[in-house]
């Protein structure tokens, strides 16, 4: 079983739709989440951490289970700018490593 | 806020021959570094890590390696290029001691011929 499991989509999807994405993760210990983005031939860049409460910036809501050991990330009002992989990203067993899924690709169509 | 510089941005290398790729980190000091690979289509793979000068973690059996002369450089090389070494190499750095948040460098876009 992979350590960070996600859908590789990819997720086609009209401007301004509500999309959502899941990911799921094995090492219970896991203490730190996040989700990064990654535009094509680029770095990834870390789009938000996700806390136990769930948090929002913006458009974007992520949310964790921890008993399912699994986080999502809700994007409202999706934009064309929005078109990315998104990266389900945890810590390893080491605190040191992260951990990253293969990513959820986003197309968002005019 | 810390700035990552990698070079060359792109390189083209036949089979065979050495590698010498460069991470420099501006904006912070003594921090957690990581090399990664990210072949075409896939995730990222942790190559390598550093928690200070001298000290390298290898995380996967391979032809590359890592080196960190400073406590803000991190140097990836390999004497002799293979074709699957073709892919995506991104250096990244930890902000500080109390997060896991990792920033990463432009990346170098190898492709071995």
């Amino acid at each position: 079983r992979k350590e960070v499991e996600q859908d590789p989509g990819p997720f086609n999807v009209p401007e301004g739709a509500t999309v959502a994405f899941n990911c799921t993760y094995s090492n219970s210990a896991s203490q730190s989440f996040f989700w990064y983005r990654q535009d094509c031939r680029k770095e990834p860049k870390l789009l938000m951490s996700v806390y136990s409460s769930g948090n929002e910036d913006g458009r974007f809501t992520a949310q964790l289970n921890r008993a399912s050991q699994y986080i999502s990330l809700l994007i409202r009002d999706s934009k064309l700018s929005d078109s990315a992989t998104y990266l389900c990203v945890v810590n390893g067993e080491y605190g040191n490593k992260l951990v990253f899924g293969a990513g959820t690709i986003l197309r968002v169509k005019s | 806020s810390q700035t990552i510089h990698q070079w060359p941005a792109t390189l083209v290398q036949p089979v065979g021959s050495p590698l010498s790729l460069e991470c420099t980190v501006e904006g912070t000091s003594n921090p957690n570094l990581y090399w990664y690979r990210q072949a075409a289509g896939r995730g990222l793979q942790l190559l390598f890590y550093s928690v200070g000068i001298g000290q390298i973690s290898s995380e996967v059996p391979q032809n590359l390696s890592a080196s960190r002369p400073q406590d803000r450089q991190f140097i990836l090389s390999s004497k002799k290029l293979l074709l699957s070494d073709s892919g995506f190499y991104l250096c990244a750095s930890r902000r500080y001691s109390g997060s896991y948040e990792q920033y990463f460098g432009p990346g170098t876009r190898l492709t071995v011929t």
